[in-house]
């Protein structure tokens, strides 16, 4: 099945610095890589996706990027804020692919945002 | 918006009861799944449905069953709990099989003592 790698496990950034995390994935098959990012004692929530056939996506401070051919795919934080302050989660579609499919979660990201 | 309603926040029981944790969305979804989450694992995968009566097993099914009788509702069966079963348990939903987004209850947070 498939599996992803996430890294760093902790992340603490100056505010207004970048951050990025990256993650891996092993199964060539896999064609949908959300993000996801979870406050304290909130459910996790989509905060930008990107398919297979798209290099990379930009959403006002956030982007992510993908390299097929390696198998990675990766999130930029740019102008960080306090309130970006959060646990991120990568992940990527089952190997069937397609909406129905449960989704394979990388381990997280702590980001701390310092003052 | 969409919603994803768990029917518990938190729920203690002990080794060995039958554990029923329940989800329901209200958006007409096809496709529901469980995940359970545990500090430094990330979020994994237990068994998911694309169809009423359907079911799929997911990365980690040992130990659970599950039940979709009816479209909205998609319900968690610990058999016989046991302690590392202790855990947070979070639903999710997405619209079909072309929808890629899948939408988070808040999660129960299970405790098998």
């Amino acid at each position: 099945g498939e599996n992803v790698e996430q890294h760093p496990s902790t992340l603490s950034v100056q505010e207004g610095d970048s951050a990025v995390i990256k993650c891996t994935y092993s199964d060539s098959a896999s064609n949908y890589f959300p993000w996801y990012k979870q406050e304290l004692g909130k459910r996790p929530q989509l905060i930008i996706d990107i398919r297979s056939n798209v290099g990379e996506k930009k959403d006002q401070r956030i982007a992510v990027t993908l390299n097929k051919t390696a198998k990675h795919f990766s999130l930029h934080i740019t102008e960080t804020q306090p309130e970006d302050s959060a646990v991120y989660f990568c992940a990527a579609s089952g190997e069937l692919g397609g909406g129905a499919d449960g989704l394979t979660f990388g381990k997280g990201t702590h980001l701390i945002i310092q003052p | 918006d969409v919603k994803v309603t768990q029917s518990s926040r938190y729920l203690v029981k002990r080794t060995g009861e039958k554990v029923f944790l329940e989800c329901v969305q209200d958006m007409d979804h096809e496709n529901m799944f469980w995940y359970r989450q545990d500090p430094g694992l990330g979020l994994r995968l237990i068994y998911f449905s694309y169809d009423v009566k359907m079911k799929e097993k997911g990365d980690i099914p040992e130990g659970y069953s599950v039940s979709r009788e009816k479209k909205e509702r998609f319900s968690l069966i610990l058999e016989s709990a046991s302690t590392n079963q202790t855990s947070m348990y979070l639903c999710a939903s997405s619209l079909d099989r072309g929808s890629y987004e899948q939408y988070f209850g808040p999660g129960t947070r299970l405790t098998v003592t």
